[in-house]
């Protein structure tokens, strides 16, 4: 079956720009997760969603990201006034229920020149 | 935050030869999982492991969990090309859900023929 999968897979934007990016989760999955890996590191946690509320956005790094889940199923992360610092790899995960087992998109890679 | 060290960060090995990374806590976890990931792609879960001193074996790879749950290692016997890849241990976190994932900076690992 189709796996998690995430648009654009590479996102190039000016500072200050805004960019919205997109994952579709696998059918049936009820929880979602967004993760930001930097180059070097592991992901890190930015936001849950278990259904269509945001069950934990304890990881969101300002008030420049925010993310919605508006049907219980695809997920946008936004990003405004982007900086450099924001440059990684975007991840998103989804479960069929929160607790289970993650499966990872392949990722967008956001760059902010 | 609960901090997961990996070591080494780095590892390059001819094939054939035998190998351990290690995942480090001074924090309890519930449980630890083993993912790899490979350029380009998102992390794949390889094991969980739950219990205190628990053993779990994957074709040539041996995952252990520590005693005290704190610490986790993985071998691999007779590494093979197709074992290259950043091996990333992660825990629950004590974020406010406790679902997210909690991830070490990972082992990259390079396996040459």
């Amino acid at each position: 079956g189709a796996g998690v999968s995430q648009t654009p897979s590479n996102k190039v934007t000016e500072k200050g720009k805004y960019v919205e990016l997109r994952c579709d989760p696998i059918s049936g999955h009820t929880a979602l997760y967004w993760y930001r890996q930097s180059l070097g590191q592991g992901p890190e946690f930015l936001i849950y969603f278990q259904g269509t509320g945001a069950a934990d956005d304890s990881g969101l790094p300002n008030d420049r990201f925010f993310a919605v889940r508006p049907e219980g199923s695809v997920s946008t992360l936004k990003i405004q006034r982007t900086e450099r610092g924001d440059s990684a790899v975007y991840l998103c995960a989804s479960s069929f229920s929160s607790g289970d087992t993650q499966y990872f998109g392949p990722g967008t890679r956001l760059t902010v020149l | 935050t609960q901090l997961l060290e990996q070591s080494p960060q780095f590892l390059s090995i001819q094939e054939g030869e035998n190998l351990t990374v290690y995942c480090n806590s001074s924090s309890v976890f519930s449980s630890l999982q083993w993912y790899r990931q490979e350029p380009g792609e998102g992390p794949v879960l390889l094991v969980t492991v739950v219990t205190g001193g628990e053993v779990k074996k994957l074709k040539r790879l041996t995952f252990q969990f520590g005693d005290a749950r704190k610490d986790s290692s993985l071998h691999i016997t007779a590494a093979q090309p197709g074992d290259t890849g950043l091996y990333l241990c992660a825990g629950r976190s004590n974020s406010n859900s406790g679902y997210a994932l909690n991830f070490g900076k990972g082992t990259s690992l390079l396996v040459t023929p």
